[in-house]
């Protein structure tokens, strides 16, 4: 059975304090594997696409990274702004469907 | 650009009454989609749509039926509300997976049954 699992559910740092979350999958025929960003009372936003081990993106500061099981966000010297849950999706066929994770909430504490 | 745009954002409901969530997107996407988010659970698919005048089942369509009349509309209907239908409903809209695939998502309704 296709699966997402994100981990940890929820993560408090101090601003500055750098540190990863992750996203193990079980999916036959990944096409791609998407992160978003959600802020409360907000829909998803679009961070990064992946759609081969090895590959990595960056985007300020953050940082995504694949392997053929799992994905990392790095979060590096992390501010307040950058709390919001941090969701992740794989794609498989050819319709655009997502099977998503169910989320890890980031609060970054000045 | 309005993107993805939902209506209505909040909406109550007894037990038994029907209603309708529309979505509208202006970025000629041929792709769109209907979503529950509920605590714990994540996103869960509804229904989807390839293509104008094309809908089909996602992971949990019982109790809603879709329709996708015109590229840039996708329709959620409840038929008779339940309780267990209260959720965050979210609308999202993408190229065809081979063009990038993204998915851009809308606001969201806030949907309660009682």
């Amino acid at each position: 059975e296709d699966q997402v699992t994100q981990s940890p559910e929820a993560l408090r740092l101090q601003e500055g304090e750098s540190s990863s979350l992750n996203c193990s999958y079980t999916v036959s025929g990944l096409r791609g594997l998407f992160w978003y960003r959600q802020d409360p009372g907000k829909g998803p936003e679009f961070l990064f696409t992946l759609y081969s081990a090895g590959e990595e993106k960056e985007k300020e500061r953050l940082k995504a990274t694949l392997t053929k099981k799992e994905s990392f966000l790095h979060i590096t010297a992390p501010k307040p702004e950058d709390s919001a849950t941090y969701l992740c999706a794989v794609q498989k066929g050819n319709t655009g469907k997502l099977i998503f994770g169910q989320g890890t909430t980031l609060q970054v504490k000045p | 650009n309005a993107g993805v745009t939902q209506t209505p954002k909040f909406r109550v409901l007894k037990t038994g009454q029907s209603m309708t969530l529309l979505c509208a997107q202006d970025m000629n996407h041929e792709y769109m989609y209907w979503y529950r988010q509920d605590p714990g659970m994540g996103l869960r698919l509804i229904h989807y749509s390839v293509g104008e005048g094309t809908t089909a089942k996602g992971e949990v369509p019982d109790g809603y039926n879709v329709s996708r009349l015109k590229k840039q509309n996708f329709l959620l209907g409840l038929e008779s509300a339940a309780p267990s239908q209260t959720s965050v409903y979210f609308c999202a809209s993408s190229l065809p997976s081979g063009r990038g695939g993204e998915q851009f998502f809308g606001p969201g309704t806030r949907l309660t049954v009682l």
